[in-house]
């Protein structure tokens, strides 16, 4: 059961360089999410998607955009990374039903030079 | 404000007692939804218990449970006989409808975290 898939697991960039982070679900989900995770802050929303073809902001979306490329790939991109934007990021899926609790990839741990 | 506060930053419990994690919560909804995540050191976050804001009964799942105190918009999350493998991060987690401008997301609002470390 693969579940949610991120790639890649690490990845360094110096400050102003591009790339995205990919996620794939294989859960049949409707919902997806991109959080990141900061040492004491918890885990923040960057942006999700509701449904195939809808992507909106969470509470941290400067410097990232996403694209929900079908129903099972939501991707995020950083066009020029900077420092801050060092952090854990994870992706997650859910069904959007009650109690449905968000399933999570592994994470992709990135640290901006 | 916080929508989510774990007020205890670190633990230290010894194996085999009950450990209770503190969580409050803050919103004015009435349909929301309770979730407690465990992360250990490996980094991957592991869902582990559930309760709905209509739900009647406390929730529990094996060893969790979770004291579920609606008026005073408290979710703890006890575990029973703690282990070894129980060291790690936990995290509160809130579901809200309509939390975000585009709406109908469900998208988890999340606490700081409690850091356990279960002593043998």
């Amino acid at each position: 059961n693969a579940g949610v898939t991120q790639t890649p697991k690490f990845q360094v960039l110096k400050t102003g360089q591009s790339m995205t982070l990919q996620c794939a679900q294989d859960m049949n989900h409707n919902s997806m999410y991109w959080y990141r995770q900061d040492p004491g802050m918890g885990l923040r929303l960057i942006y999700y998607s509701a449904s195939e073809g809808t992507t909106d902001k969470g509470e941290v979306p400067n410097g990232y955009n996403v694209s929900r490329l079908n129903k099972r790939e939501f991707s995020l991109r950083l066009e020029s990374a900077a420092p801050s934007q060092t952090s854990v990021y994870f992706c997650a899926s859910t069904q959007r039903e009650g109690g449905s609790p968000l399933h999570f990839g592994n994470g992709t741990r990135l640290t901006v030079t | 404000a916080q929508k989510i506060t774990q007020t205890q930053p670190g633990m230290f419990v010894q194996e085999k007692e009950a450990v209770t994690l503190d969580c409050t919560y803050d919103t004015s909804d009435q349909s929301y939804g309770l979730f407690w995540y465990k992360q250990p050191s490996s980094g991957e976050m592991i869902f582990l218990i559930y309760q709905g804001s209509y739900d009647e009964q406390n929730a529990t799942e094996g060893r969790y449970s979770l004291n579920f105190q609606k008026a005073r918009k408290s979710a703890n999350l006890v575990i029973s006989a703690s282990q070894l493998g129980d060291s790690a991060m936990y995290f509160c987690a809130m579901r809200e409808p309509f939390l975000y401008s585009g709406g109908g997301a469900d998208g988890l609002t999340f606490g700081k975290g409690t850091h356990l470390i279960i002593q043998p």
